[in-house]
């Protein structure tokens, strides 16, 4: 059974310092989301990653994926308070159809 | 939620009614989804539907049913609502990136 660990789930931390999301899964998978979600919204798609070692930037926020150890991180580059968000990382299961599971989500909150 | 669009957006039911979620996508995907969102509990999949004709069953399906009436449609019902249904639901399918776009949500309570 696929399982998707996200660490921390609460992150408050202050304008313009750098901090990481990790998302760990149980199972092959080379296929990895990032979503975004703000309150009271719905999700939004950050990144997508698809290949051990794949990485994708935009603009303060850069996803990695390594597959061998199962793990992608986000990681946020002097943060601002408008990255104040809640943080999904989601992978999909490949055997037989394709099902997304979800991490618990990383609430972050960017203190001015 | 460019694609994927829900109805209805709010709904308060009381235990033992009866709703229908509807959603429709434009994306001309064959897979659809339904998740829903409790506080602490991140999406968790309810059903899934791979192709028009198709439903199979996610991790928490238990008090819901769907129908995929078409390639565009795919609907939520609970027949019995109770109150461990109060949630805030999404219907999802892929785009052209692989990745999935969701809808707007439902947020349903059930008294």
């Amino acid at each position: 059974e696929l399982k998707v660990e996200q660490n921390p789930l609460f992150l408050s931390m202050q304008e313009e310092k750098n901090y990481t999301i990790y998302c760990n899964y149980s199972t092959t998978s080379d296929r990895l989301y990032w979503y975004r979600q703000d309150p009271g919204k719905s999700l939004e798609s950050l990144f997508v990653l698809l290949s051990n070692g794949a990485v994708k930037q935009e603009g303060r926020l850069m996803a990695s994926l390594d597959t061998k150890a199962r793990l992608s991180t986000l990681h946020i580059t002097a943060a601002v308070h408008d990255l104040s968000a809640t943080y999904f990382c989601a992978v999909a299961s490949t055997s037989g159809t394709y099902k997304y599971i979800f991490g618990t989500g990383t609430r972050l909150k960017v203190l001015a | 939620n460019a694609g994927v669009t829900q109805t209805p957006k709010f709904q308060v039911l009381k235990t033992g009614q009866s709703m229908t979620l509807q959603c429709a996508q434009d994306m001309n995907h064959n897979s659809m989804y339904w998740y829903r969102q409790d506080p602490g509990m991140g999406l968790r999949l309810i059903y899934y539907s791979a192709s028009e004709g198709t439903t199979d069953k996610g991790e928490v399906p238990n008090g819901y049913n769907v129908s995929r009436l078409n390639k565009r449609e795919f609907s939520l019902r609970l027949e019995s609502a109770a109150p461990s249904q109060t949630s805030v639901y999404f219907c999802a399918a892929p785009g052209s990136t692989d990745t999935q776009y969701f809808g707007p949500g439902t947020r349903l309570t059930v008294l």
